[in-house]
């Protein structure tokens, strides 16, 4: 089945920094989703992009299909975009469930 | 828009016991989803609905836990009996759609806030 790692598993920045997240596929994927899950346990979809590039606010996300990768950047961090960033994708051989990352856990500093 | 709605968002229960967690999508999403999430790991999908037919559950624990959509709406999901190692969060999600083409994003899945349930 579709294997996803996410790295780095642990992210330590000062508010201000900026950092990239990266997620590794084993097979290609067609529904590629980023979500950031909050202090709270609240999981926001942050990207739903399966190819190409995608910018929102200080979040951006591009994902090469045919190299089964996917990054997201953070520019600017500030102290809400702590918590733990996960990426999911699933194709018609995982049923297109959903298969997750064990995410990245980010903490920005003030 | 009105989100994803859990109820409750708290339930401790004993071993043994059961509990029910209830769900209601976003109006007008045909997929709903029910995942588990341990502390420090992904969710897990338990069970994914299209409409009120089931479309995967091959991860559900069937012999203690059940999930209906009876009028392909809201949702429930009873666990009986509990045990220990169910504590965990239980997230809904809907999504406008199963899948479609690439690109469509009407798979995008968003999530309630979770019912965090604790078996003692």
């Amino acid at each position: 089945g579709i294997q996803v790692e996410q790295s780095p598993p642990d992210l330590i920045l000062q508010e201000g920094a900026n950092s990239t997240l990266r997620c590794n596929f084993s097979d290609s994927v067609n529904n590629l989703q980023w979500f950031h899950q909050n202090p709270w346990g609240q999981l926001i979809n942050l990207f739903y992009i399966p190819s190409g590039t995608k910018q929102n606010g200080r979040l951006s996300a591009t994902t090469v299909a045919t190299e089964r990768y996917s990054l997201l950047y953070i520019s600017s961090s500030q102290t809400t975009d702590s918590g733990v960033y996960f990426c999911a994708g699933g194709s018609l051989d995982s049923n297109y469930q959903l298969i997750w990352g064990a995410g990245t856990k980010l903490i920005i500093k003030p | 828009e009105a989100g994803v709605a859990q109820s409750p968002r708290y339930k401790i229960i004993e071993k043994r016991q059961s509990v029910a967690f209830w769900c209601n999508p976003i109006s007008g999403h045909a997929t709903l989803y029910w995942y588990q999430q341990i502390l420090g790991q992904g969710p897990k999908l338990l069970i994914q609905f299209q409409n009120n037919g089931v479309v995967d559950d091959s991860q559900l624990p069937k012999d203690r836990f059940s999930a209906e959509r009876l009028k392909g709406v809201d949702s429930t999901l009873k666990i009986q009996p509990a045990k220990l190692e169910d504590s965990a969060v239980y997230l809904c999600a809907s999504s406008l759609d199963r899948w479609g083409l690439r690109g469509t994003g009407q798979e995008t899945q968003y999530f309630g806030p979770g019912t965090r349930l604790l078996v003692l």
